[in-house]
């Protein structure tokens, strides 16, 4: 089993509607949460950081880590073309940049 | 965000050969930095970490002689592939961490694509 178990998809929805990408993780020593998205032959780039359970938004994003049941959510609303992208989750036990271990990633396309 | 250049980000060279790839932190000093590889439709797979100054730590099933990490200054870490073979065609990506990013954040370079022939 993989520590981190994420759909790698394909994810393709209509423009404006809202997407969930999710992860689960078998690891219960981690603490720290990110997503990130990665267009084609780029190098990810952070989209959001969270810190044990609970919920961040940042503009049409919206993270969610519920630790007691080992999953995480990425919610976009009134999703874009622009959004089209490969999304990672990614997580680690301690703070600092240390050892990330990422998911798959899910590649999401937005349909005009 | 801060800004991390990795260059060449394209690269296609002929079997045996040795090939460095080379990643900048721009506007901070990155004590740490990682590499790592990521074939098509897959994830980013750790191959080490560097830390400024000392030795690199490999993961497990990383060839330490065969690719070659070198961390000579704060702002500057090489992989070198060396004798590379067309099985390690793939999208090698750095990242880096600096002394005031200790909240897990990792700003990641934009990956250099190996090609070998």
């Amino acid at each position: 089993q993989k520590e981190v178990e994420q759909d790698p998809g394909p994810l393709s929805v209509p423009e404006g509607a809202i997407v969930s990408l999710n992860c689960t993780y078998s690891n219960s020593a981690f603490q720290y949460f990110m997503w990130y998205r990665q267009y084609s032959r780029k190098g990810p780039e952070l989209l959001m950081y969270t810190y044990s359970s609970g919920n961040k938004e940042d503009g049409r994003f919206t993270a969610q880590v519920d630790k007691s049941s080992k999953y995480i959510s990425l919610f976009i609303r009134d999703s874009q073309p622009s959004d089209s992208a490969t999304y990672l989750c990614a997580m680690s036990t301690i703070q600092g940049a240390q050892k990330l271990v990422f998911g798959q990633g899910t590649r999401l396309t937005i349909n005009p | 965000g801060a800004v991390v250049s990795q260059h060449p980000s394209w690269v296609i060279c002929k079997s045996g050969t040795s090939v460095k790839i080379e990643c900048r932190s721009l506007d901070f000093q990155a004590t740490t930095m990682f590499w790592y590889r990521q074939f098509p439709k897959q994830s980013l797979m750790l191959m080490a970490t560097s830390n400024e100054g000392s030795k690199a730590t490999y993961e497990q099933g990383v060839e330490k002689d065969k690719f070659l990490i070198n961390h000579a200054s704060l702002t500057l870490s090489t992989l070198t592939v060396t004798s590379a073979h067309p099985e390690d065609s793939s999208f090698y990506i750095c990242s880096a961490s600096g002394v005031l990013q200790n909240t897990g954040e990792l700003f990641f370079g934009e990956g250099s694509r190996l090609t070998v022939l």
